[in-house]
């Protein structure tokens, strides 16, 4: 089994419509990382939350962690054609920092105008 | 200030040949880290190198795949006697030290034919 789960693995939305992905872990997350992959591509960080109830925005994109620290949540608002990607979260589990990261099986994000 | 620079982009290999993959980290970086993401799976951990030092090498196959990082020059991530199911997209990452966040390369698409 996944140690962490990403759903939806896939999401179409319309331009302007805003959008959720979530990342669960079984396991206490010391630290859950947020990246952006675009086809034939390197990973793209774009956040990084370590504190129970933890937010963090860039632009239209808002990260959170909750209390336990078992899950994240990335919201796209009013999404743009540029938003479209493979959304990967990376957790620390281990403590260890960003050297050993789980990832999720990525969400394919597709924007339609 | 050049980012994590992965080489070659892609590399085609017949079953049984040698693939040697190249990662050269962030200027200042001694830390490196080498993921294998899977057709339609996640990134996964392989290996995590200091200069001249295997620091975790727990997701490394057993057989065929070494990997090092020489004092002067690229991290390399080698497979001997390669097979179909080593066709994988390979990420190298990067970190200055102890790290909270890890930049990572382009990638290096291995095939094997």
């Amino acid at each position: 089994s996944q140690e962490l789960e990403q759903s939806p693995q896939s999401l179409i939305v319309q331009e302007g419509k805003n959008l959720t992905i979530n990342c669960t872990s079984s396991k206490t997350l010391y630290g859950l990382y947020w990246y952006k992959q675009k086809y034939g591509e390197g990973l793209i960080f774009l956040m990084m939350l370590q504190k129970g109830g933890e937010e963090k925005s860039h632009e239209k994109i808002t990260a959170k962690l909750d209390e336990k620290k078992q899950q994240s949540s990335l919201h796209i608002t009013a999404s743009q054609p540029s938003h479209a990607g493979i959304y990967l979260c990376g957790a620390d589990i281990t403590g260890q920092g960003a050297q050993k990261l789980v990832f999720g099986q990525g969400t394919r994000l597709t924007i339609n105008p | 200030n050049a980012g994590v620079m992965q080489n070659p982009r892609h590399l085609v290999r017949r079953r049984g040949q040698e693939a040697r993959l190249r990662c050269s980290p962030m200027k200042g970086h001694s830390h490196v880290y080498w993921y294998r993401q899977l057709p339609e799976e996640g990134l996964k951990f392989m290996v995590y190198l200091q200069k001249e030092n295997i620091i975790d090498e727990s997701g490394m196959p057993k057989e065929r795949f070494s990997a090092e990082f020489p004092k002067e020059g690229p991290s390399i991530l080698r497979i001997q006697q390669v097979v179909r199911g080593d066709s994988a997209a390979y990420f190298c990452a990067s970190s200055p030290g102890t790290a909270i966040e890890a930049f990572f390369g382009q990638g290096t698409r291995l095939t094997v034919v």
